[in-house]
């Protein structure tokens, strides 16, 4: 049963443009959400998180929203380039567990591609 | 600051082989991780170490078992080998778990084929 879904594989925008990737989940309990990117023969790097207290988190050309009634969040990169090119995967967690941080439920992950 | 590390690289094992996979956190991370990353499945947790107990096993047979040195450095340990285990094996350390704030950092990964 996947908990957290990435439903689009994959995803091309032209640079410049803005990139909108997507997540669901199905757990009532996760209460923190994370975007991690991943490089080829790389392992997956942090990239912003979100607390279910919050709608909105932004970080420079990032931006993640959180729709709690939905069980929705997204991940906004404005404007796209070239080397946000990487695979993108949703996480999640509930604070209520032990170690929450390190027990992380990914996503199937989306490949995005940013065309020059 | 040195980042996570895991060694090897890449390891080739045939069938009921048994393989143990290493990794050092960053220096002063207490909790060490285990990911287990295919293409059908994506990331998948497998345990997690803290102060060399296990704190949290993800739902993975008892073939994969871990463990954490008092340095903090982590093995993880694949026992009769299935084709099924070829993936890619991601180790991550973390400072502190008992808030969500913490990130995680993850190693590059051991890749391990089984034929």
């Amino acid at each position: 049963d996947q908990q957290v879904k990435q439903n689009s594989p994959s995803l091309s925008v032209q640079e410049g443009r803005i990139s909108i990737l997507n997540c669901d989940y199905t757990n009532s309990m996760f209460d923190y959400f994370l975007w991690y990117k991943k490089y080829p023969a790389e392992g997956p790097t942090f990239l912003i998180s979100i607390s279910s207290i919050k709608d909105k988190n932004e970080d420079g050309r990032f931006t993640v929203f959180l729709n709690k009634s939905a069980k929705h969040l997204s991940l906004h990169i404005v404007p796209s380039q070239p080397g946000d090119s990487a695979v993108y995967f949703c996480a999640a967690t509930s604070s209520l567990h032990t170690g929450a941080n390190s027990k992380l439920t990914f996503g199937k992950g989306i490949t995005l591609s940013v065309r020059p | 600051k040195a980042g996570v590390t895991q060694t090897p690289r890449y390891l080739i094992k045939t069938r009921g082989q048994q393989v143990t996979l290493s990794c050092s956190p960053i220096s002063g991370h207490r909790s060490v991780s285990w990911y287990q990353q295919t293409p059908g499945q994506g990331l998948q947790f497998l345990f997690e170490y803290f102060s060399e107990t296990q704190r949290n096993k993800g739902n993975f047979p008892g073939r994969f078992s871990g463990r954490q040195f008092s340095n903090s450095r982590s093995e993880m340990n694949v026992s009769t080998l299935e084709l099924g285990d070829s993936a890619l094996y991601l180790c991550a350390s973390s400072r502190d778990v008992e808030t969500t704030n913490e990130k995680l950092f993850f190693g590059s990964g051991t890749q391990l084929s089984v034929l």
